[in-house]
């Protein structure tokens, strides 16, 4: 069965600062995996999605890295905002593609 | 830009009372899902559905019930709701092609008294 963890749970950093959020997934058969944000009592926004064949995505500031052999994905973010701030989720979708495992999130806090 | 709308925001109701929450997509997605989110838990799969009338149980189905009569529109039952139904719950489209991504509504904040 799939599971997926997020590290750290929380994160708190200065304005302007670069900063690696991990997940790991316990099964690499994966159709893709995906990062979504959310923010406070809201629904999740996707963020990046990258197919099992790719290494990785850019999307402005933000970096997702996908490596299947040892299970685990990185997000990065550059020059980080105080509008950044909120929990960042990675989710999973296996071979039946219908279903997504996600993770419990990272909690991020960009301090001005 | 794929919209995804929940009648509510937040609700109140009480233990035994059968509540519905609606959930409308206007891309055309085939598939819809039904998610609660509970902290500690993250999100878990209750119903999900790959086309009209169509319904498969997710990870956590029990308590509830879907109805997909609308290719646009899936809805989430709770026939008699409890208080450990007390949740958020959110509802999600995407395409019947395979491997794409889910388009999140905003959530419904149930609460059951």
């Amino acid at each position: 069965k799939q599971e997926v963890t997020q590290i750290p749970a929380a994160l708190s950093v200065p304005e302007g600062e670069n900063l690696v959020l991990n997940c790991s997934f316990t099964d690499s058969a994966i159709y893709n995996l995906q990062w979504f944000r959310q923010d406070p009592g809201k629904g999740l926004t996707s963020l990046l999605l990258i197919q099992s064949s790719q290494r990785e995505q850019t999307s402005g500031r933000l970096n997702a890295s996908l490596d299947k052999s040892s299970g685990r994905s990185t997000l990065y973010i550059a020059a980080s905002q105080p509008g950044d701030s909120a929990t960042y989720l990675c989710a999973v979708m296996g071979t039946s593609y219908d279903k997504v495992i996600f993770g419990p999130g990272t909690s991020l806090s960009v301090i001005p | 830009d794929v919209k995804v709308t929940q009648s509510s925001r937040y609700l109140v109701k009480r233990t035994g009372e059968k509540v519905f929450l609606e959930c409308v997509q206007d891309m055309d997605h085939e598939n819809m899902f039904w998610y609660r989110q509970d902290p500690g838990l993250g999100l878990r799969l209750i119903y999900f559905s790959y086309d009209v009338k169509m319904k498969e149980k997710g990870d956590i189905p029990e308590g509830y019930s879907v109805s997909r009569e609308k290719k646009e529109r899936f809805s989430l039952i709770l026939e008699s709701a409890s208080t450990n139904q007390t949740s958020m719950y959110l509802c999600a489209s995407s395409s019947g092609t395979g491997g794409d991504t889910q388009y999140f509504g905003p959530g419904t904040r149930l609460t059951v008294l």
